[in-house]
């Protein structure tokens, strides 16, 4: 099992509305995890922690379930900037220490 | 507000040339990390380490070598270039801590000819 699996997609969504996705990750030490943005051929950029009772920031709310080990994305009124790949980011392991699991990323395409 | 710095942002080799990919942090980040990105292959981690005078291996580490002499600097050597090396490098630091996430440089982009 890979240790952090995402569906590529593309996820096409039409400008305004509400998409989601999910991330699985094998790895049940994990302690912390991340949702991060990347545009074509630039570098990742944070774009939120992910805490385990959930958090929001803006349109984006992510969500934690360890129970079935995956954690979610969820983008409100979809822009026509949020269109970029989404990755999901997990560290394998309890320790700070412990690297870094990156996900394929989930790549979303906003429509006028 | 530096962040993570690399050098330099575009580089053309020829096969068989060596050449070292620089990397540097100002924020104090024990752990450094060194990822190459192909199409559709993601973020593969190349080699790291969790401070000064401690590196370690990745998931694709034949052809390549780091070094961590200070805090702020990692590093990365090809030793003999080929073309399978082409790729976009991407540096990358944080804290030494639970909880603490990754920032990365903007990138390196190597191609081997």
């Amino acid at each position: 099992r890979k240790e952090v699996e995402q569906d590529p997609g593309p996820f096409n969504v039409p400008e305004g509305a509400t998409v989601a996705f999910n991330c699985t990750y094998s790895n049940s030490a994990s302690q912390s995890f991340f949702w991060y943005r990347q545009d074509c051929r630039k570098e990742p950029k944070l774009l939120m922690s992910v805490y385990s009772s959930g958090n929001e920031d803006g349109r984006f709310t992510a969500q934690l379930n360890r129970a079935s080990q995956y954690i979610s994305l969820l983008i409100r009124d979809s822009k026509l900037s949020d269109s970029a790949t989404y990755l999901c980011v997990v560290t394998l392991g309890y320790y700070g220490n412990n690297r870094l699991a990156f996900g394929k990323g989930n790549q979303v395409v906003v429509i006028p | 507000n530096a962040g993570v710095t690399q050098t330099p942002k575009f580089q053309v080799l020829k096969t068989g040339q060596s050449m070292t990919l620089q990397c540097a942090q100002d924020m104090n980040h024990e752990y450094m990390s060194w990822y190459r990105q192909d199409p559709g292959m993601g973020l593969r981690l190349i080699h790291y380490s969790v401070g000064a005078g401690i590196t370690d291996q990745g998931e694709v580490p034949n052809g390549y070598n780091v070094s961590r002499s200070t805090t702020e600097d990692f590093p990365l050597r090809l030793l003999s270039a080929a073309p399978s090396q082409t790729s976009v490098y991407f540096c990358a630091s944080r804290l030494d801590r639970r909880y603490q996430p990754q920032h990365f440089g903007d990138g390196t982009r190597l191609s081997i000819l």
